[in-house]
């Protein structure tokens, strides 16, 4: 059973490009949840969706970011106009339940802006 | 605000023997606690959660306590190989059904042959 993915693994843009994030859960797994680690930090959620719904996006900045898991494919996670700031590690998380109870984490795109 | 909070960044053992790893947490509604290893450059693992309604949780050479009243848990690894050096999350989850996990900062664990 394969894990969860996420590609790219690393990815570089320059401030002011767009950066997308990509994460396909486990088999059999309907929820997703991004989380961001800044350095020195530990993960800070930013938002849970299932299968063509965001249930929660608390965590998401208001401005520039995006998130959607549709009914084929992949979860994305879209970053406009990137800043320095967003920097960072992404992981992306799955759970088979709408619980937040032993989720799975891919091993993360880690972004650079320059 | 912190809510989860490990406030050790590092912790050094020697092999064979116990490492312990604290967390403490502020949000009395949090009720399942889970650890997890993370090695670099890989996604975190989960190892062994606990809920609240026990005081501990023990799977092979791990073993979660909660102390509820104190607001504190710990994890025990016993004993302690090189292969466990990574650094160890702690991760609370609220009451309700709110799917967020809310992470503390992580402690490096370093296993000395």
């Amino acid at each position: 059973n394969a894990g969860v993915m996420q590609n790219p693994r690393h990815l570089v843009r320059r401030r002011g490009q767009e950066a997308r994030l990509r994460c396909s859960p486990m088999k059999g797994h309907s929820h997703v949840y991004w989380y961001r680690q800044l350095p020195e930090e530990g993960l800070k959620f930013m938002v849970y969706l299932q299968k063509e719904n965001i249930i929660d996006e608390s965590g998401m900045p208001k401005e520039r970011f995006s998130a959607e898991f549709p009914k084929e494919g992949p979860s994305i996670l879209r970053i406009q106009q990137v800043v320095r700031g967003d920097s960072a590690a992404y992981f992306c998380a799955s759970s088979h339940r709408r619980t937040s109870y032993e989720q799975y984490f891919g091993p993360g795109t880690r972004l650079t802006v320059t | 605000d912190q809510q989860v909070k490990q406030n050790s960044p590092s912790l050094s053992v020697q092999e064979g023997r116990i490492s312990i790893l604290n967390c403490d947490y502020t949000n009395s509604m949090f009720d399942y606690f889970l650890w997890y290893k993370k090695y670099p450059a890989e996604g975190p693992t989960f190892l062994i959660s606990i809920s609240s309604i026990k005081d501990k949780n023990e799977d092979g050479r791990f073993t979660v306590f909660l102390n509820k009243s104190a607001k504190h848990l710990s994890l025990h690894i016993v004993p302690s190989q090189p292969g466990d050096s990574a650094v160890y999350f702690c991760a609370a989850s609220l009451q309700g059904g709110s799917e967020k996990l809310v992470f503390g900062k992580g402690t490096k664990l370093t296993v000395n042959p």
